[in-house]
């Protein structure tokens, strides 16, 4: 089987940098994702970490270290239209290699 | 260059009727998944499908619940005698292969309301 643990809730101003963790456990690991979804909306893809290390995308990265079984997802020089659900999933040997999804982070930025 | 297309966007139900929803997945991805969301909670696995096979389904509940995606047209989530707990939201989603990094394209989807 396999489970995943982020926290419910984070709220920081705009400008700020925020951090949002994930851990994991899984039957066979593939790697670590992370998407967004705002108000209910169409989940959008974020990025993905197959290696341990970091991936840059703009204002957005992403952290995995496979030992750990751990990963980040760090958003900087926050803005309002961040304000948004998280989610890291992994695929999961079990499930066909389905994604699996963690029960999200949901990040409100103010002003 | 449509993307993921659900329909419908709501659906309303009586208990005990049956509901579908519907998924076009973007042009030239073979495999869909769907997912169930209530609210203020993640995505839920459901059912992961390739053309004319089921994956896996162990997501999927094993009475009232069935999905399909054929050779031809949409794949179809089928509820039948829908209860008050299946209102949610479901979303379809698709992708180009099952490799561990490809991601997820998501439609919409629908807010199944039963009544």
């Amino acid at each position: 089987g396999q489970s995943l643990e982020q926290p419910s809730e984070v709220t920081a101003v705009e400008g700020a940098i925020v951090q949002i963790n994930c851990t994991y456990q899984t039957s066979g690991f593939y790697g670590l994702s992370w998407y967004q979804q705002h108000d209910g909306g169409a989940p959008t893809f974020l990025s993905y970490n197959g290696l341990d290390g970091l991936e840059e995308t703009g204002r957005f990265s992403s952290f995995l270290s496979r030992s750990d079984s751990y990963g980040y997802l760090l958003l900087q020089e926050l803005q309002m239209k961040d304000s948004a659900s998280y989610f890291c999933a992994v695929r999961d040997q079990q499930a066909g290699t389905a994604l699996i999804f963690g029960k999200g982070t949901t990040l409100s930025v103010s002003s | 260059n449509a993307g993921v297309m659900q329909n419908p966007r709501h659906l309303v139900r009586r208990r005990g009727q049956e509901a579908r929803l519907r998924c076009s997945p973007m042009k030239g991805h073979s495999h869909v998944y769907w997912y169930r969301q209530l609210p203020e909670e993640g995505l839920k696995f459901m059912v992961y499908l390739q053309k004319e096979n089921i994956i896996d389904e162990s997501g999927m509940p094993k009475e009232r619940f069935s999905a399909e995606f054929p050779k031809e047209g949409p794949s179809i989530l089928r509820i039948q005698q829908v209860v008050r707990g299946d209102s949610a939201a479901y979303f379809c989603a698709s992708s180009l292969s099952r490799a561990a990094n490809e991601k997820l394209f998501f439609g919409s989807g629908t807010q199944l309301s039963v009544l």
